[in-house]
């Protein structure tokens, strides 16, 4: 299996605009999660869904963030719009029932 | 909101020393505790899943004890090497917690050759 994917690796935009971050989960996972590491923070969870569903989107900054989850193999979390405080490395994790594998991870940068 | 501690929060050795840091977790309905080994620029990578009071895993030289009751688990590395240099976060799961992971801070490991 390739681990969980995620693209872009890499994202520059400009104040305003939007941007969606993509994650594929490992096949057979049920759990989904959508993280956020700044130098401020730490590791912040965002969302999580189980069988695409959102259980908790408490971590959910505010109403410019939104993910989905239409079918098993395939998330997105979308910012619009954007602003220069989002500039971090959000990272999509998977899990079944015991370990939980992250990706690789996505450095966006809001000018 | 849960209270998940590691310390220290940053620590540098000599090649060949052994050490070891902490984390701390709320007691009350434990379900599992994660380490979890996170280099620079790559994404975190799972160490070991604690679940039992007593638990002790080991991976090569690295190594991990449980203590539930207490709430706090050791994370040992016995001869370091400047490979081993990274950010080691624990993650701790309770029982009403659905499958939500609360993470530490981390403790940032720097060994120096």
């Amino acid at each position: 299996d390739a681990g969980v994917i995620q693209s872009p690796r890499h994202e520059v935009t400009e104040m305003g605009q939007e941007v969606t971050l993509r994650c594929k989960p490992i096949s057979g996972h049920n759990s989904l999660f959508w993280y956020r590491q700044t130098m401020m923070r730490g590791l912040e969870l965002l969302i999580y869904f189980n069988n695409n569903v959102p259980i908790d989107d408490s971590g959910m900054p505010e109403d410019r963030f939104s993910a989905k989850m239409p079918n098993a193999s395939f998330s997105t979390l979308k910012i619009q719009p954007s602003e220069p405080r989002d500039s971090a490395v959000y990272f999509c994790a998977s899990r079944t029932t015991d370990t939980q594998y992250f990706g690789p991870g996505t450095r966006l940068t809001v000018l | 909101i849960l209270n998940v501690e590691q310390s220290p929060q940053s620590l540098h050795v000599q090649e060949g020393d052994s050490t070891n840091f902490t984390c701390s977790f709320p007691s009350s309905n434990f379900y599992a505790l994660h380490w979890y080994r996170w280099e620079t620029a790559k994404s975190p990578e799972a160490l070991f899943v604690m679940t039992l009071n007593g638990d002790e895993k080991k991976k090569g030289r690295i190594s991990a004890t449980l203590n539930t009751k207490e709430g706090y688990s050791y994370l040992y590395i016995k001869g370091s090497q400047p490979e081993d240099s990274a950010t080691y976060l624990c993650a701790f799961k309770n029982n009403n917690a659905g499958n939500m992971l609360t993470f530490g801070g981390g403790t940032r490991l720097m060994v120096k050759p």
